[in-house]
Order: structure tokens, then C-alpha cells, then sequence
């Protein structure tokens, strides 16, 4: 079945430095990939998403790529802020008929920026 | 921009009692979904909601049903609260297959 595999946390880095976090994705059909933020006692925000292969999304400084070869969508940032820290979960949307409906969420990586 | 709210931010409970936990959205949803998630469990899936009346199960719906009298309004029932309920939940609504989900700010239930 489809899933979502990101890379174990917590992640720490200093402030400035460049942020790196690998999705990888099982799936069949052509999903829909999404990055999102959680920070302390809040919801899931929407960071960005990218819609089919080769589409980057970006926002806030945060960009991904749909990299369909690879089946991967790893998030970047070129300079991290310590307001960046929190917990970022990759996600996809089902495409097949029994599945379009449903979310597949990865583990989530938390992320901690040091001044 | 997508807003879901959900009726409480924290609640405390009483093991048995029924608790209602309320979610409402503004962007005209056909989906609407209850997750909770607790630690190195990640979120999972208690149920959805396709329409006004139509549910389906997720991946952990014993001890919980839901409601969708409303396409804007989407509830989560504890017909008797025991402590294992204990956790952060979270509601979820989303537009056509392939859009994003948008959540609420959730509701860190306590059940004593």
C-alpha cells in the first residue's frame, strides 16, 4: 500500500545553517506530495505541496521537489531561524480508486535551531 | 484563506462520561477527517466523512463515533471516555481529491 518514510529526528542545527529532510514514498497512481509544520500544542499548518512530477514547492524559504524517479519529496531550506523550529511531516494524497479520500502521513522529524 | 476550528483547545474528563468533540469549517468541504496522534504513534486515522451523513472508518475507530448532520460541521464521540483516550486530537478538512487537507488547532483531551 501506499506509505511515507522520513528521516528519524531530531534534527540540530544552528541558526543560519542549511536544512535537509529526506521523504521517500511508496505509491501507486500519480499522489499528490505535501510538506507540513506542526509547532508546540498546535495543529498541522500546510508548508507547501507539489501536485505531479518535476513540480517544486516552495514557501517561506522551504522548497521540495517531486522527484518521481527517486520517489522522494526531501525538504530544504537554504538558512535555518530558530522560529523554524518544530515538528515537519511529509505527506501524500491517494490516487487510486479505494484510496483517494486518504492521507498517508510519515513519522515526522523534529527540528531544532540553536541561536 | 481555509479555516477549521475545533470547540476546545484543552479538556479534561471523567472515565464514562460521553464526551463531544466539535469541528467546524468555512470552505465548503466535501471531506472532513479525525485523527489523533500521541507520541512515536504519529497521527492516525479515526474516521472520515465524504458528505453529510456518509463516514467511514479509519484506521482506529473502536471506542469512537462520529457525526455529519452539517457539510461544515464534523464531531468525534466518546460514548464512554476510558484513560487509553488520553491524547491530542485533531480535525482535518479538504476539497477535491488531490488537495491538501488543513487542519485545526486541536484538542488536547484528558480523560481521568
Amino acid at each position: 500500500g501506499d506509505s511515507v518514510t522520513q528521516m528519524e529526528g531530531p534534527v540540530t542545527l544552528s541558526e543560519e545553517a542549511f536544512l535537509t529532510i529526506n521523504c521517500t514514498y511508496t505509491a501507486t497512481g500519480y499522489p499528490s506530495l505535501f510538506w507540513y509544520v506542526q509547532y508546540p500544542g498546535e495543529g498541522l499548518q500546510l508548508l507547501l505541496k507539489a501536485t505531479k512530477a518535476d513540480d517544486k514547492g516552495s514557501n517561506k524559504g522551504f522548497e521540495a521537489t517531486y522527484r518521481k524517479e527517486t520517489t522522494s519529496f526531501h525538504l530544504e531550506k537554504g538558512s535555518v531561524q530558530v522560529s523554524d523550529s518544530a515538528v515537519y511531516f511529509c505527506a501524500l494524497s491517494g490516487s487510486t480508486w479505494g484510496n483517494f479520500n486518504k492521507f498517508y502521513f510519515g513519522s515526522g522529524t523534529k527540528l531544532n535551531v540553536k541561536p | 484563506d481555509v479555516k477549521v476550528t475545533q470547540s476546545s483547545r484543552y479538556l479534561v474528563k471523567r472515565t464514562g462520561e460521553k464526551v463531544f468533540l466539535e469541528c467546524v469549517q468555512d470552505m465548503d468541504h466535501e471531506n472532513m477527517f479525525w485523527y489523533r496522534q500521541d507520541p512515536g504513534l504519529g497521527l492516525r486515522l479515526i474516521y472520515f466523512s465524504y458528505d453529510v451523513k456518509m463516514k467511514e472508518k479509519g484506521d482506529i475507530p473502536e471506542g469512537y463515533s462520529v457525526s455529519r448532520e452539517k457539510k461544515e460541521r464534523f464531531s468525534l464521540i466518546l460514548e464512554s471516555a476510558s484513560t487509553n483516550q488520553t491524547s491530542m486530537y485533531l480535525c482535518a478538512s479538504r476539497g477535491t481529491s488531490g488537495s491538501a487537507q488543513y487542519f485545526g488547532p486541536g484538542t488536547r483531551l484528558l480523560v481521568l
